[in-house]
């Protein structure tokens, strides 16, 4: 049984740059959240995406936006980027109608920006 | 909104001692309560889910409890081995398929 899978593993980006990560939820699973990891932080939850749409969003500015696919897969687009973006970027896949609502991480993105 | 401590930040152990994470939170209406473990560098594993109605939770080694009443839970380790050594990680969630809520971590270490 595959588990929530994330790509790339790093990237390295320049200011102002445009990025795009993806992820691909644990099998059977339908719910898709982000959330962003800086050293030494917990992680903080950036948007979630159900049926296709974005059903929640945390603090975070237009500039992070999202998508997810018909196959559950889901991307994180970050435009116009800024050194503090700079983090391990995690996405979540749980089943939204199981009621347990476990949620299961993949093993994350690290984006460095220059 | 629902806030999450964990103590102590960091905690050094020697091998086969038994030892408490504890992790607080703001607002009692908590629905599920999450630990998880994070080696450096890498993604968040689940260890243990305590869903609403439950008020603890075992697998191995390691047992989970929530009260919901204090605001608090707690990861018991058993019997820690060098390679437990990791952060530890908590998150609340305040009803169904919400957002996580986490703690900042607590970094384990266990020496041989």
């Amino acid at each position: 049984d595959a588990g929530v899978t994330q790509s790339p593993t790093h990237l390295i980006k320049t200011r102002g740059q445009q990025v795009t990560l993806r992820c691909s939820p644990k099998s059977g699973h339908d719910t898709v959240s982000w959330y962003q990891q800086a050293l030494g932080q917990g992680p903080q939850f950036i948007f979630q995406y159900y049926e296709e749409e974005e059903r929640q969003r945390g603090n975070f500015p237009d500039r992070f936006s999202g998508h997810q696919f018909p196959n559950y897969s889901s991307e994180l687009n970050v435009n116009a980027l800024l050194l503090g973006d700079s983090a391990l970027y995690l996405c979540a896949s749980s089943l939204g109608s199981s009621g347990a609502y476990e949620q299961y991480f993949g093993p994350g993105t690290r984006l460095t920006v220059t | 909104k629902q806030e999450v401590t964990q103590i102590p930040a960091a905690l050094s152990v020697p091998e086969g001692e038994n030892l408490v994470l504890n992790c607080s939170f703001t607002d009692s209406a908590i629905y599920n309560l999450q630990w998880f473990r994070q080696d450096p560098g890498k993604g968040l594993t689940s260890l243990l889910l305590i869903q609403s109605s439950q008020r603890e939770q075992t697998s191995g080694r390691l047992n989970a409890s929530l009260d919901k009443s204090s605001g608090r839970s707690t990861l018991y380790i058993a019997a820690s081995q060098p390679g437990d050594s990791a952060t530890y990680l908590c998150a609340g969630t305040n009803s169904g398929n919400t957002p996580l809520v986490f703690g900042k971590g607590t970094r384990l270490s266990v020496i041989a």
